[in-house]
C-alpha cells in the first residue's frame, strides 16, 4: 500500500525556537495532504488541509502564523511551529491523499511526530 | 457539527474472547464511515469502511455495520489475537476531504 514518512519521529527543543517537520508520500503522488495534532487520550484534531502550489486551508482556531504548512510539491509537505513553546507539545500527525490512483480519497497517515518544548 | 463517540479504553481481553468497541455518530446527510488501527510505533491504517447504511465493512477478521437507523458503527471481531493489540479509532468523512476522528480505543490482549 502507499506508504507516508515524517520526519523526525522525536523532537525536543527550547522554547522560542522554530521546528520544521517533514511529511512525505514515498510511492505516490499526493494531491493533498493533512496534518493533525493529537493530544494524549485524545482524538486526532485537523489543523490544516494543503494542496500543492497553493495556501493551505487551516481549521478554525489554528494560528496560521504559528503554524506554517508549505506543500511544495506533490511528495512533500513541511509543517513549521515557529516560536515554540511548551503548550505546543503534542503529538503531530499528516496524511496523504491520491485520488488519482484509488479514486477514493482514502487517506493514508505518516508514523507521527512527538513534540517537546522544554 | 459532525461528531463521533467511541467507547473508553482501555479494553482488555484474553485471546480468543469476543471484541464489541462501540461507535456512534453524529452527521448531516450520509457519511461514510472508517476504522481505523494504529499499531505501536506506527501510521495510522484503515482497518474497514462502510459508504452507505446497511453496509458492512470487514477485515482481518473485524466487522462493522453502518447502522444508519442508531447511527452506529461498533467494530466486532469473534476472536481476538495478541497481535490485534492498538489503538482502534472510528472516523466518519461527511463531505470534501474532511475526516471526523473517535477519541480512539486502546486494546490490550494478553495471551
Amino acid at each position: 500500500g502507499a506508504v507516508v514518512s515524517q520526519h523526525p519521529s522525536r523532537v525536543i527543543c527550547k522554547s522560542g525556537t522554530s521546528v520544521k517537520i517533514e511529511c512525505r508520500s514515498l510511492d505516490f503522488q499526493a494531491t493533498t495532504m493533512f496534518w493533525y495534532r493529537q493530544f494524549p487520550k485524545q482524538s486526532l484534531m485537523l489543523m490544516a488541509t494543503s494542496n500543492e502550489g497553493s495556501k493551505a486551508t487551516y481549521e478554525q482556531g489554528v494560528e496560521k502564523d504559528k503554524f506554517l504548512i508549505n506543500h511544495a510539491s506533490l511528495t512533500l509537505s513541511t509543517l513549521t511551529v515557529t516560536s515554540a513553546h511548551p503548550e505546543d507539545s503534542s503529538f503531530y500527525i499528516c496524511s496523504a491523499t491520491n485520488d488519482g490512483v484509488t479514486g477514493t480519497n482514502e487517506q493514508f497517515f505518516g508514523p507521527g511526530t512527538r513534540l517537546t518544548v522544554l | 457539527g459532525d461528531s463521533v463517540t467511541q467507547m473508553e479504553g482501555p479494553v482488555t481481553l484474553s485471546e480468543e474472547a469476543f471484541l464489541t468497541i462501540n461507535c456512534t455518530y453524529t452527521a448531516t446527510g450520509y457519511p461514510s464511515l472508517f476504522w481505523y488501527v494504529q499499531y505501536p510505533g506506527e501510521g495510522l491504517q484503515l482497518l474497514l469502511k462502510a459508504t452507505k447504511a446497511d453496509d458492512k465493512g470487514s477485515n482481518k477478521g473485524f466487522e462493522a455495520t453502518y447502522r444508519k437507523e442508531t447511527t452506529s458503527f461498533h467494530l466486532e471481531k469473534g476472536s481476538v489475537q495478541v497481535s490485534d493489540s492498538a489503538v482502534y479509532f472510528c472516523a466518519l468523512k461527511a463531505g470534501g476531504f474532511k475526516t471526523i476522528f473517535g477519541a480512539g480505543t486502546r486494546l490490550f490482549v494478553k495471551a
